[in-house]
C-alpha cells in the first residue's frame, strides 16, 4: 500500500514567521511530486511539480525541495502573510495511473 | 483560459436518496478524474478518464458509484443510494501534462443526512 504522510497536521504561526512542513512518500516507483495549496472554498491550486533528486522550486515567499532517495519533500514559506493560510497538500505521482495525496497540512496564519 | 467547473456547489440530502455531479473539464485537457475528499483525509481517486475511456476505477465503490464522460467532454458522477459515508467534497481536476500539475474546480461539498 503506497503511503503518503504530511506533517504536521496543522500549524499556527504569527505573520512575518518562517515556516516549513514536510511530505513523506515512498522511495520507490516516483515519478513526481506535487504540491498544491488549498484555500478555504476556492479549488486546490498547483504550486510545484517535481520529478528529479535534490529538485528546488521557488514561487515567491514559496519553495520546496526534494529528496527522493529517502522520500521526502519540504515546503517552507518566508515571512508568513495572513493570506498564506491554507491546506497544503502534496501528491506522489507514480507515473502509472496513480496519484496519491497526503492529508495535507493546514496552516493559520495570525496578523 | 477558463478553469474547471463543477455544479453544484452544495448539496445536502437523505440518506438512500440519488445524487448527481457534474464537471466540464478546461477545453483540450484530455483527462478528467474525480476525486472523493472526506474531512481529515487526502483526496482519494475515484476515477479517471483519458478521453472517454476509463483508465482507473478501483476505488470506485460500483455497487452505488456510477460515472461517465460524454464525447471525452464533460462529466458526471452519481451516488445512488446514498450513504452518511459519502458526505465528503467531490473534487473534479483535469490535466493536459501532469508534469504541470492538475487543475481541480472548486467542488461539490456533498452532505447526507
Amino acid at each position: 500500500i503506497l503511503n503518503v504522510e504530511q506533517s504536521p497536521q496543522s500549524l499556527h504561526v504569527q505573520e512575518g514567521d518562517s515556516t516549513n512542513f514536510t511530505c513523506s512518500f515512498p522511495s520507490s516507483n516516483f515519478y513526481a511530486l506535487h504540491w498544491y495549496r488549498w484555500e478555504t472554498a476556492k479549488s486546490p491550486e498547483a504550486l510545484f511539480v517535481m520529478t528529479l533528486n535534490g529538485d528546488e522550486k521557488k514561487k515567491g515567499r514559496i519553495s520546496a525541495t526534494l529528496n527522493t532517495k529517502e522520500g521526502y519533500s519540504y515546503l517552507y514559506i518566508k515571512g508568513s502573510q495572513p493570506e498564506d493560510s491554507a491546506t497544503y497538500l502534496c501528491a506522489f505521482d507514480t507515473g502509472g495511473f496513480k496519484t496519491i495525496f497526503g492529508a495535507g497540512t493546514r496552516l493559520f496564519v495570525k496578523a | 483560459e477558463a478553469g474547471v467547473a463543477q455544479s453544484p456547489r452544495y448539496k445536502i440530502i437523505e440518506k438512500r436518496q440519488s445524487v448527481a455531479f457534474w464537471c466540464n473539464p478546461i477545453s483540450g485537457h484530455a483527462t478528467l478524474y474525480w476525486y472523493q475528499q472526506i474531512l481529515g483525509q487526502g483526496p482519494k481517486l475515484l476515477i479517471q478518464f483519458q478521453n472517454n475511456g476509463v483508465v482507473d476505477d478501483s476505488q470506485l465503490p460500483k455497487d452505488r458509484f456510477s460515472a461517465e464522460r460524454l464525447k471525452g467532454v464533460d462529466s458526471t458522477l452519481k451516488i445512488q443510494p446514498a450513504k452518511l459515508e459519502d458526505s465528503a467534497v467531490y473534487l473534479c481536476a483535469s490535466s493536459l501534462d501532469r508534469n504541470i500539475g492538475y487543475t481541480f474546480g472548486s467542488g461539490t461539498r456533498l452532505t447526507v443526512v
